[in-house]
């Protein structure tokens, strides 16, 4: 297993400022990800961190509002830029040690933005 | 679009029930799934994963169909602790990385 570690667990941030979410995984994972959840709802994909490269973004998600840095296996940061109202929700950081193996979730980051 | 659709609940049982949960997704190409479970406020923990054939853990037994796209989670014996959401989470393979897709989830609430 791997045991997923989110700083920091809860913010409370203006509007038009940034926040860096930071993900550290105690093991060696293939594949890491960023979700958002919002009340009520289901996880929704922001992006695949890829070591060493740019991030894979789903439909809706880009890079210049969501900036993800993952420099080695078991870390990864994404930022919120210029937040807004509508960013308010939990980010959560999920690790997977290879393709068929069992996903990891962080305890998840609580945004809120006034 | 790839959606996953679940019956959002709550289900409201007494302990020692029975219940079942039930999901359809809809990209037949879907290769392996699951069933997670998320407590109030906590990260989303894999519950067990979905084969073919049918697998069962303990109190816990997971259906596929991949004829009708539809997947179920059996609950026998219910207890205050099961008492959490379940999400219904599809293994989706997109050129050559794979993603998982989540329900929005149901709600299980069991009673004394």
């Amino acid at each position: 297993s791997a045991v997923i570690s989110q700083k920091p667990s809860r913010d409370i941030c203006q509007r038009g400022t940034s926040l860096t979410i930071q993900c550290q995984v105690d093991s060696q994972v293939t594949m890491m990800f960023w979700y958002r959840q919002q009340p009520g709802q289901s996880l929704t994909l922001i992006a695949t961190a890829n070591q060493g490269s740019e991030a894979t973004y789903e439909s809706g998600f880009v890079i210049d509002k969501f900036p993800i840095s993952r420099p080695n296996l078991t870390f990864s940061t994404l930022t919120v830029s210029n937040m807004s109202p509508e960013d308010s929700s939990i980010y959560l950081c999920s690790g997977r040690p290879s393709s068929y193996n069992e996903q990891f979730f962080g305890p998840g980051t609580r945004l809120t933005v006034l | 679009r790839k959606e996953v659709e679940q019956d959002p609940g709550p289900f409201n049982v007494p302990e020692g029930a029975t219940v079942a949960f039930n999901c359809t997704y809809s990209n037949s190409a879907s290769q392996s799934f699951f069933w997670y479970r998320q407590d109030c406020r906590k990260e989303p923990k894999l519950l067990m994963s979905v084969y073919s054939s049918g697998n069962e853990d303990g109190r816990f037994t997971a259906q596929l169909n991949r004829a009708s796209q539809y997947i179920s989670l059996l609950i026998r014996d219910s207890k205050l602790s099961d008492s959490a959401t379940y999400l219904c989470v599809v293994n989706e393979d997109n050129s050559g990385y794979s993603t998982l897709t989540f329900g929005k989830g149901t709600m299980l609430l069991v009673s004394p």
